[in-house]
């Protein structure tokens, strides 16, 4: 099945500091999404991506979905207390909603040293 | 804000024991999908289910899980006969044409 391979797989980070997480595929996707998972809680979408290319910010967050359509990466900027947790891409085949299963990276956890 | 709801939070059931997962997805949504999340995990597609049928099921989802949608509202999996490696969490997910999947808060499925 498709592999969807995440780096890093922890980050320990301080307080203000930018972060940088990637996500890489052994095949095509036609949707690049990040989520985000707090401990006990379900994932919660926090960018969609449906163009090869594109690159969209929401709040501090940036995401871009690689030419290769292979490949995606989500950047924090000046990190809050709030932004730890589990952070997940998934990949969709099709381009439109709906009746089409996602395939999750293996995560990548963010901490934030006091 | 709606949103997809999931009960129990938490259940804990003994090997071999039929278990009934239930949702409530968000009201005019159409596609239903059930994921699982082996702790520390990543979580991978159980089935997803559309119009009252199965539209995709992965290979985990074997004979002893079903999905139903028994009165246009509840959307459950049934695991019959449960096993450890059933232990999990287990995230129901609806979304209606033009949206994201949205997933519930979970149910952490223990097999004793």
């Amino acid at each position: 099945g498709q592999q969807l391979n995440q780096s890093p797989q922890s980050m320990f980070i301080q307080e203000g500091e930018d972060v940088s997480m990637n996500c890489t595929s052994s095949s095509i996707f036609n949707t690049w999404l990040w989520y985000k998972q707090d401990p006990g809680e379900g994932p919660v979408l926090l960018i969609a991506l449906y163009k090869a290319g594109e690159l969209t910010s929401n709040g501090r967050l940036t995401a871009q979905f690689g030419i290769t359509r292979k490949d995606s990466f989500l950047n924090i900027s000046a990190s809050i207390p709030s932004d730890v947790g589990i952070y997940f891409c998934a990949g969709r085949n099709e381009a439109n909603f709906g009746n089409e299963k996602l395939t999750f990276g293996t995560g990548t956890r963010l901490t934030i040293i006091p | 804000e709606p949103e997809v709801t999931q009960t129990p939070s938490h259940q804990v059931t003994q090997m071999g024991q039929e278990v009934i997962l239930r949702c409530v997805p968000i009201s005019n949504h159409l596609y239903f999908y059930w994921y699982r999340q082996i702790l520390g995990q990543k979580v991978e597609f159980l089935v997803s289910f559309y119009n009252n049928e199965i539209s995709e099921k992965s290979e985990i989802f074997d004979d002893q899980f079903s999905v139903e949608r028994p009165d246009g509202s509840n959307f459950t999996l049934k695991i019959r006969s449960t096993k450890l490696e059933d232990s999990a969490m287990y995230f129901c997910a609806s979304l209606i044409s033009n949206t994201e999947a949205f997933f519930g808060q979970g149910t952490r499925l223990t097999v004793v």
